[in-house]
């Protein structure tokens, strides 16, 4: 079964520069979830769209932003790059935003600021 | 949020069933438990969820007891490749949560020969 990709899965960059990391949620998926997971922490929720519109918001902060395109692919935009931003971040993607619709997880990006 | 708690780590033999206990005494009654593992920096992978009645799939059985407060996640016959830092998560609605999927401090289930 067609899961959620990600890409890049891995990716370098250097201080002060920007990143953007793409999410292709399962076919017919309308909800989209972004977590940031920093070394030896749990997952950490950053925002999430559902049917293209910004749902819940977390501790994501103001240097990204993301938004969802009208294919309901996700793309997280990173700027002024910190080294504290390395780190895994995962997209998931659900059908509907409700209680009870299952979330299912890509296999992330690594990001690696230097 | 509903929080939820969970005891740091867990050893279990091969082949025994390992049962992951969460706390969540503060649940609504319209909240979901959702149990996720995470394999090693791999994505968090779905195992089970329910409202009030025991559930059980493929992978594991998941029991919450009459007033909610509290659930165990079964895995019945645990083998190696279950060794996982394991997720009880509440998701909630209402407020400003649209049904975020909230992570804390999970269960190191170590499965050994």
């Amino acid at each position: 079964a067609a899961g959620v990709i990600q890409s890049p899965r891995h990716l370098i960059k250097e201080k002060r520069e920007t990143a953007t990391l793409k999410c292709y949620p399962i076919p017919r998926h309308d909800t989209v979830y972004w977590y940031q997971q920093g070394p030896g922490q749990d997952p950490q929720f950053l925002i999430s769209f559902y049917e293209k519109m910004q749902s819940d918001k977390g501790s994501i902060p103001d240097r990204f932003s993301a938004q969802q395109f009208s294919d309901y692919h996700s793309e997280l935009n990173m700027s002024s790059l910190e080294l504290g931003d390395s780190a895994l971040y995962f997209c998931a993607s659900s059908l509907g935003r409700g209680l009870n619709t299952e979330a299912f997880f890509g296999q992330g990006t690594r990001l690696t600021v230097v | 949020d509903a929080k939820t708690t969970q005891p740091t780590s867990m050893d279990c033999a091969e082949g025994r069933a390992a049962n992951l206990p969460c706390n969540h005494s503060t649940i609504s009654g319209n909240e979901y438990v959702y149990w996720y593992r995470q394999i090693h920096s791999q994505g968090p992978q779905y195992i089970i969820h329910g409202l009030k009645n025991n559930e059980t799939n493929e992978m594991a059985s998941l029991i919450i007891t009459e007033d909610r407060k509290s659930s165990t996640l079964i895995l019945p016959h645990a083998t190696l490749r279950d060794t996982a830092v394991y997720y009880c998560i509440v998701r909630v609605l209402g407020g400003t949560s649209y049904g975020k999927l909230t992570f804390g401090q999970g269960t190191i289930l170590t499965v050994h020969p």
